[in-house]
């Protein structure tokens, strides 16, 4: 099973400033990276998938890179709807497909 | 537009059992492979098991084997998940999730609002 490391778990951002999030996989999975938001009480929405492709409607302020073992994603300019926990996942090696811990990002 | 709507969830004593269902619409659910995912309080989010679209192939994760069932009703549109001998860190939200393409090994695309599980003495 591989294991995704995200980092840091909790991000203090300004509303406007850049947030950038660290996802780690035990071994390679390609470009076979996913991102997901999750806000409490709603579904966890698609973001990136691909690593880099942005999923429909998804703003333009959110990116994601990288390959192999070492993923990003960057939102460029934190709006108030951000705020909320973020999830990358493996769908290289299945199964199981595997998530990792989360980061929080929070209103400084 | 695509809808998945759970049902099902509730109270369960340990070592009981709960039959969730998922009910689908808006796009062609019989070619598309099927998956739940979950949330325990607290925690993030776990993949428990998948099916494929026409053949039915099934997937497990390890802590749900031979306890978990998924299965799905072509004609229907439904999906479900038939959960044996719960135990209480079963308790959790379980998400109806479709990929994004037919295959089951691809981003989770479309999500149900969840069905809470509890399961509790």
């Amino acid at each position: 099973e591989i294991v995704m490391t995200q980092s840091p778990a909790t991000l203090s951002v300004s509303p406007g400033e850049r947030a950038t999030l660290s996802c780690r996989a035990s071994q390679s999975v390609i470009s076979n990276l996913a991102w997901y938001q999750h806000k409490p009480g709603q579904a966890p929405r698609l973001l990136i998938y691909g690593a880099s492709t942005r999923a429909t409607g998804i703003p333009a302020r959110f990116s994601g890179s990288g390959s192999g073992t070492e993923f990003t994603l960057t939102i460029s300019s934190l709006q108030s709807e951000d705020f909320a926990v973020y999830y990358c996942q493996q769908y290289d090696n299945w199964p199981p497909v595997t998530f990792g811990g989360g980061t929080k990002v929070e209103i400084k | 537009e695509v809808q998945l709507l759970e049902s099902g969830g509730g109270l369960v004593q340990p070592g009981g059992s709960l039959r969730l269902s998922c009910a689908a619409s808006g796009f062609s659910f019989n070619i598309y492979a099927m998956n739940w995912v979950r949330q325990a309080p607290g925690k993030g989010l776990e993949w428990v098991s998948g099916i494929s679209g026409s053949r039915g192939s099934t997937y497990y994760a390890d802590f749900v084997k031979g306890r978990f069932t998924i299965s799905r009703d072509n004609s229907e549109n439904t999906l479900y998940l038939q959960m044996n001998s719960l135990r209480a860190e079963d308790t959790a939200v379980y998400y109806c999730v479709r990929p994004i393409v037919v295959v089951p090994a691809a981003p989770f695309d479309q999500w149900g609002q969840g069905s809470l599980v509890t399961v509790s003495s």
